[in-house]
């Protein structure tokens, strides 16, 4: 157990929706980064906020948002999903941002958009 | 553009055998890499990294190894056992920076008996 939550686990929605996806980083952590697997495919960065603010930016569609809050968990906002949207949303977090070795990552939420 | 590149997606060793999983990059300012593991349903974890200022680093079983002119690295596990029966993902990042985090695609490893 990595000590990152990740809800929900699995989800099932249609195309047009949206979702929110949540993440608890561990205890202690004040950067959470948020990565997107699709089939066949690395992780692919998408976002990532260190003590509220957001840190570093990568392949993060316009349709996507995110935001961490005060007590540090943190959302992933997808809407307007599309087929292609559906893959593992995996959520890590860190001590502090320039410590990237350190991610601890949570067990993903598996999103599928029909 | 896949800058980090594992082409074997899947590999078989045997039980006590040594297992070789490659890794491939092409940004030369990435100067510090890890491999990460990976088991069904969870996230993956951390196993063992290395700065590009050595060409090994060991941790018991697990050994790395960066070739910086061929901008190549391994990740050779002796001897595997079942339980090292995984996808193995390796990634790159250029310290100091505020860079992401680069994952190649994975590398399924079999152990077999």
């Amino acid at each position: 157990d990595s000590g990152v939550t990740q809800t929900p686990k699995h989800l099932i929605t249609a195309t047009g929706q949206r979702v929110t996806l949540r993440c608890s980083p561990r205890s202690g952590d004040l950067s959470v980064y948020w990565y997107q697997q699709s089939l066949d495919q690395g992780l692919q960065f998408l976002i990532q906020y260190y003590n509220g603010e957001e840190r570093a930016k990568g392949n993060i569609l316009e349709r996507f948002s995110a935001q961490q809050f005060p007590d540090l968990h943190s959302e992933l906002n997808l809407s307007s999903l599309e087929l292609g949207d559906s893959a593992l949303y995996f959520c890590a977090s860190s001590v502090d941002w320039q410590r990237q070795e350190t991610q601890y990552f949570g067990p993903g939420t598996r999103l599928l958009v029909l | 553009d896949q800058q980090v590149k594992q082409n074997s997606p899947s590999l078989s060793v045997q039980e006590g055998r040594i297992s070789i999983l490659n890794c491939d990059y092409t940004n030369s300012m990435f100067d510090y890499f890890l491999w990460y593991k990976k088991y069904p349903a969870e996230g993956p974890t951390f196993l063992i990294s290395i700065s590009s200022i050595k060409d090994k680093n060991e941790d018991g079983r697990f050994t790395v190894f960066l070739n910086k002119s061929a901008k190549h690295l391994s990740l050779h596990i002796v001897p595997s056992q079942p339980g090292d029966s995984a996808v193995y993902f390796c990634a790159a990042w250029t310290t100091g920076t505020a860079s992401k985090l680069t994952f190649g695609t994975g590398t399924r490893l079999q152990v077999t008996l």
